[in-house]
């Protein structure tokens, strides 16, 4: 089947812990993108990207970092510096401007 | 800049019952316009997607939305409610002059009364 998987579904960081969080997908589409979401607030967008070895910040990039080594992988690592991790994390993936997501992430600290 | 507004935190409305969720944008290019549906705990699955054209569109489960760009909105609508339609519901916009990243409003959680 065609999708978007992300795993884990719980992922609990300690204090000063970076934490990795994986996308993959095997819809053969170009842009990848991560958003955090948090209760009344909405998808907010973390990094993007358009193509394989490129990526953008996104409105709320400080404390994370991301990788594009394969076109079907887009990981998201939440640093020490991130100070307020805690929430659902959302990776999507798009073709011709429709983006469909993955079933997300719960990160909570420990 | 460009902003998604979903006036309405909470709507609740009677099994069998019209809804129409509302959505109003800002946005300073040609808009694509969204309508995604979140079950608790889980992702985003797309309802409805405005390009261009026919500004009246269908969706999944029963759903359509109309594209008003006088008023700038986009609101959902379906005649008859199921309990299952209970969850919470994204509007987002996206343009090809910005690189096709959505911006989604806050979300509207549907409660859904028997």
């Amino acid at each position: 089947d065609g999708g978007i998987t992300q795993s884990p579904k719980y992922l609990f960081r300690k204090e000063g812990q970076n934490v990795t969080l994986s996308c993959e997908q095997n819809l053969n589409h170009d842009a990848m993108y991560w958003y955090r979401q948090d209760p009344g607030q909405g998808l907010r967008l973390i990094y993007y990207s358009q193509i394989v070895n490129d990526f953008q910040k996104g409105d709320i990039a400080e404390g994370y970092s991301v990788s594009r080594e394969k076109k079907e992988s887009f990981p998201l690592t939440v640093t020490s510096a991130q100070k307020n991790p805690t929430a659902f994390y959302l990776c999507a993936s798009s073709t011709t401007g429709i983006q469909y997501f993955g079933a997300g992430t719960r990160l909570s600290v420990l | 800049a460009q902003s998604v507004t979903q006036p309405d935190i909470h709507i609740t409305v009677s099994e069998g019952a019209s809804l129409e969720l509302r959505c109003n944008y800002s946005y300073g290019a040609t808009p694509y316009l969204f309508w995604y549906v979140q079950s608790p705990g889980q992702g985003l699955q797309l309802l409805l997607k405005y390009f261009s054209g026919d500004t009246l569109v269908q969706g999944i489960k029963g759903f359509e939305a109309e594209f008003k760009r006088s008023q700038s909105s986009f609101n959902l609508r379906k005649p008859s409610v199921h309990w299952s339609d209970a969850a919470e519901y994204f509007c987002a916009v996206g343009a090809a002059e910005y690189g096709n990243k959505l911006v989604f409003g806050a979300g509207t959680i549907l409660r859904v009364k028997s």
